[in-house]
């Protein structure tokens, strides 16, 4: 069972490119989440999904967007990336409930937009 | 939104308990406490998390004050491998489940 994977590791994106960073989750978990996590702070949640075919906006979602097609895949899409975008993006899902929102993350994808 | 303060660096000894303090006095009934950690530049890890009783499982144990408006994360016996970035969390449950990550503490353990 490999959890969260997320790719790219790692990309160098020019400023106005679009990129789509992705993630996966093999634990049939309902929901999922994207965080952005810029140098010597806390994680600021960017979008999520409860479910499959549904969606929300989190704290800074202004730039990115998201789609949630069926459970195990929630891709995060730049449309046109800018530097102020530069930082490291987690993604994470939940068998979230009542009482229950344990969230497992990914490894995390270093994006840098020049 | 329920927020929570944490100090933002505290050490420890190896072999000694680590006690970490969070102050979320505007927690409401229904959301929930939880710890995560963060080991450098690795994805968050879930610690615990607890609605009004006290919690232990094998990795820590979490007490949380009888008003709710403070909880302490205890690490039995610290060990190195524990130095990291400790984010206590309100769960806003009532939308979406979603985590919002303060600036947590970071403890270092020392030998």
């Amino acid at each position: 069972i490999a959890g969260i994977t997320q790719a790219p590791t790692s990309q160098i994106l020019a400023a106005g490119r679009r990129m789509t960073l992705r993630c996966t989750q093999d634990m049939r978990h309902n929901a999922m989440y994207w965080y952005r996590q810029d140098l010597g702070l806390g994680l600021r949640l960017i979008h999520y999904s409860n479910t499959a075919g549904t969606t929300g906006k989190g704290e800074v979602p202004d730039g990115y967007s998201v789609s949630r097609a069926n459970t195990d895949d929630f891709p995060l899409t730049l449309a046109s990336a800018v530097p102020s975008q530069t930082s490291v993006y987690f993604c994470a899902s939940s068998d979230w409930g009542q009482g229950r929102n344990t969230q497992y993350f990914g490894p995390g994808t270093r994006l840098t937009v020049l | 939104d329920a927020k929570t303060t944490q100090p933002p660096s505290m050490d420890c000894a190896e072999g000694r308990a680590a006690n970490l303090p969070c102050n979320h006095s505007t927690i409401s009934g229904n959301e929930y406490v939880y710890w995560y950690r963060q080991i450098h530049s690795q994805g968050p890890q879930y610690i615990i998390h607890g609605l009004k009783n006290n919690e232990t499982n094998e990795m820590a144990s979490l007490i949380i004050t009888e008003d709710r408006k403070s909880s302490t994360l205890i690490l039995p016996h610290a060990t190195l491998r524990d130095t990291a970035v400790y984010y206590c969390i309100v769960s806003l449950y009532n939308q979406g489940g979603k985590l919002i990550f303060g600036q947590g503490t970071e403890l270092s353990v020392k030998p």
